[in-house]
């Protein structure tokens, strides 16, 4: 069964301070792996899609890197309003479905 | 260009009640995808919608149900609301065949008391 795991939970940075949040997963045939943004009481806002190992997508201080067994969302520099919950997803192959992690809480504290 | 839209954005029912969801696709999109959000966690999917016919469903009793109309827009029904029933329920749109970006609605917030 396809899962995906993200840590930490919870993360507290101070604003200029660069770090990056996990996603584990495991799923039989890869079709994509997502990165969303998700600010409290709102929809998720989408971010990246990567398609295989090794493919690396920036937006702004954002930067996504896959490979096999996980993918990393790095953040250079955070803002305050980089202050939000990033959910990772995959999904398999000739599948419509997309299964999410629980998400990294993040706090960028000015 | 209006994104996913839906309603009502908060909802209050009682065990036993039926629900209603409605969806509204960003222009142009045509498939419809529905998640159950529950507090901490990621959202699950529920279903798929595609040219007015249920393309995929997830791991949900058919208390869940829904609907595609010629125009998109979907619905979400749920029957004999439970407690556990209580979450955001968020709507994605899709175009078929750039599956790998899909835009999320804001979602409808049902407490189920």
């Amino acid at each position: 069964e396809d899962q995906v795991t993200q840590s930490p939970e919870a993360l507290r940075l101070q604003e200029g301070e660069s770090s990056s949040l996990n996603c584990s997963y495991t799923v039989s045939g890869l079709r994509g792996l997502f990165w969303y943004r998700q600010d409290p009481g709102k929809g998720p806002e989408f971010l990246f899609t990567l398609y295989s190992a090794g493919e690396e997508k920036e937006k702004e201080r954002l930067k996504a890197t896959l490979t096999k067994k996980e993918s990393f969302l790095h953040i250079t520099a955070p803002k305050p309003e980089d202050s939000a919950t990033y959910l990772c997803a995959v999904q398999r192959n000739n599948n419509n479905d997309m299964r999410f992690g629980a998400g990294t809480r993040l706090t960028v504290k000015p | 260009d209006a994104g996913v839209t839906q309603s009502p954005t908060h909802l209050i029912k009682t065990r036993g009640q039926q629900v209603t969801l409605r969806c509204s696709p960003k222009s142009g999109h045509d498939t419809v995808s529905w998640y159950q959000q529950a507090p901490g966690q990621g959202p699950q999917f529920i279903f798929q919608y595609y040219e007015e016919e249920e393309r995929q469903r997830g791991n949900f009793p058919d208390r869940f149900s829904g609907h595609q109309f010629p125009n998109y827009s979907s619905e979400l029904n749920v029957n004999a609301l439970l407690l556990g029933d209580s979450a955001l329920y968020l709507c994605a749109s899709s175009l078929e065949g750039l599956w790998e970006t899909q835009y999320f609605g804001p979602g409808t917030r049902l407490l189920v008391l």
